[in-house]
Order: structure tokens, then C-alpha cells, then sequence
């Protein structure tokens, strides 16, 4: 069974930059035919895609955070990481990573962390 | 503009059935899109992929009280006996090549 699991602090400082791993075990992250991608919920708010990564480092990004998203991946590790810079509170959310068919649709989701902007 | 319009709410009787909609921008009535349900407090669950010709391949364990249809720009989420446990928020998703994007989401009470 694939799993995945977010991981990094749960509070940043604004105008710093947001960093979040996500490991991946039951599956392997260099299958050809996955894009894997992070997601986040602000809290009360609904889903929207941040970006997507294949294991060759083809990457598509939100184009509406594209300016400040970098997501990477490290293939000896099955991980993939996401880095969010110069954060304010509005960037306040549960960030969730999950594995996408070809770049297209989630059909496994992590479950999630909560990361809070605040000084 | 690839866009995804759900309804804010909906509500239903338990073992009642509910039929849920997500309907897609004009331009974009050929697109397949996925549905994703979220209950209180927990992440989302994939629950299925509905392509144009009706044909859906569901997630790990979802019961067959659900299913998926099509019709037009449409994209249906068909929920039968319905149970105090699918009382939650429905996400429906689709995209483009190198863009993803999720319509609203729409909260299901089952009264």
C-alpha cells in the first residue's frame, strides 16, 4: 500500500521560506509514470495545487505561485521536498503531498501538516 | 480559462442517494476529472477518476455506493444509502497538461 508522509516544522517565520519533505514508501518515486505533487488547504478554505514533480526533475508549477515555489526530489531517499520562500500569513495552511497519474489527477493523497506564518 | 464549478452545498436523508456536480468551462467539456472526498478534520480520499464515456476507475476501498457519469460539461458524483459517515466536503479536480485545479468543493449533510 503506497503511502505518504509530509514532514518539516510547523511554524515559520514571515518573510522566510517554508520547507516540507515528503516521503514515499510502499511505491517507488522513479516509476516513469508518476508525477508526484504538493497541495495545499488554507484553514476554512478549499484544495489548490501548488506543483509537480517527476523523478526526472520535470517540474510544472501554480503559475500563481510559481515565483516563489521550488519543488525537488531525491531519488535515493524516495522523497520529494517542496520550498515556499518569503511567506506571509496568507501562506498559513495544511500543505498535503500526493502521487499524480502523468501530472493529472490525485489518486493518493498524504495526510497532511499544518504549517502557521506567524512571528 | 480551465475552470471547475461546484455547488457550495447540498444536503440529503440517510440511505437516501445524492447525486453531486461539477461542471467544467465552456471550451473544456471534453475533460476527464477526478472526485476527492474530505470529511471533518481529515485529509482528502480519492474516490474516482470520470472520463467522458462514463468509464471511472475508483480508489482503494470505495464502495461501489458510489459512482460516476457524464453529461456534457457535466461530471456527476452519485452517492446511494447514504450514510451519517459521508457526511463531508466533495472536491472535484481536473487539468491540463502542467496545471491542475480544483473546483470549490461542495458540503454534503446527510440529515
Amino acid at each position: 500500500q503506497l503511502q505518504l508522509q509530509e514532514s518539516g516544522p510547523g511554524l515559520v517565520q514571515p518573510s522566510a521560506t517554508l520547507s516540507l519533505t515528503c516521503t514515499v514508501s510502499g511505491g517507488s518515486i522513479t516509476s516513469s509514470t508518476y508525477y508526484w505533487g504538493w497541495f495545499r488547504q488554507p484553514p476554512g478554505k478549499g484544495l489548490e495545487w501548488i506543483g509537480n514533480i517527476h523523478y526526472t526533475a520535470n517540474t510544472y508549477y501554480n503559475p500563481s505561485l510559481r515565483s516563489r515555489v521550488t519543488i525537488s526530489v531525491d531519488t535515493s531517499k524516495n522523497q520529494f521536498s517542496l520550498k515556499l520562500s518569503s511567506v506571509t500569513a496568507a501562506d498559513t495552511a495544511v500543505f498535503y503531498c500526493a502521487r499524480t497519474p502523468t501530472s493529472s489527477y490525485v489518486d493518493y493523497w498524504g495526510r497532511g501538516t499544518l504549517v502557521t506564518v506567524s512571528s | 480559462q480551465l475552470v471547475l464549478t461546484q455547488s457550495p452545498s447540498a444536503s440529503a436523508s440517510l440511505g437516501a442517494s445524492v447525486k453531486l456536480t461539477c461542471t467544467l468551462s465552456s471550451g473544456h467539456i471534453s475533460y476527464a476529472i477526478a472526485w476527492h472526498q474530505q470529511q471533518p478534520g481529515k485529509g482528502p480520499r480519492y474516490l474516482m477518476k470520470v472520463n467522458t464515456d462514463d468509464s471511472h476507475n475508483k480508489g482503494d476501498g470505495i464502495p461501489d455506493r458510489f459512482s460516476g457519469s457524464s453529461s456534457g460539461a457535466e461530471r456527476y458524483l452519485t452517492i446511494s444509502s447514504l450514510q451519517s459517515e459521508d457526511e463531508a466536503d466533495y472536491y472535484c479536480q481536473t487539468w491540463d497538461t502542467g496545471y491542475v485545479v480544483f473546483g470549490g468543493g461542495t458540503k454534503l449533510s446527510v440529515l
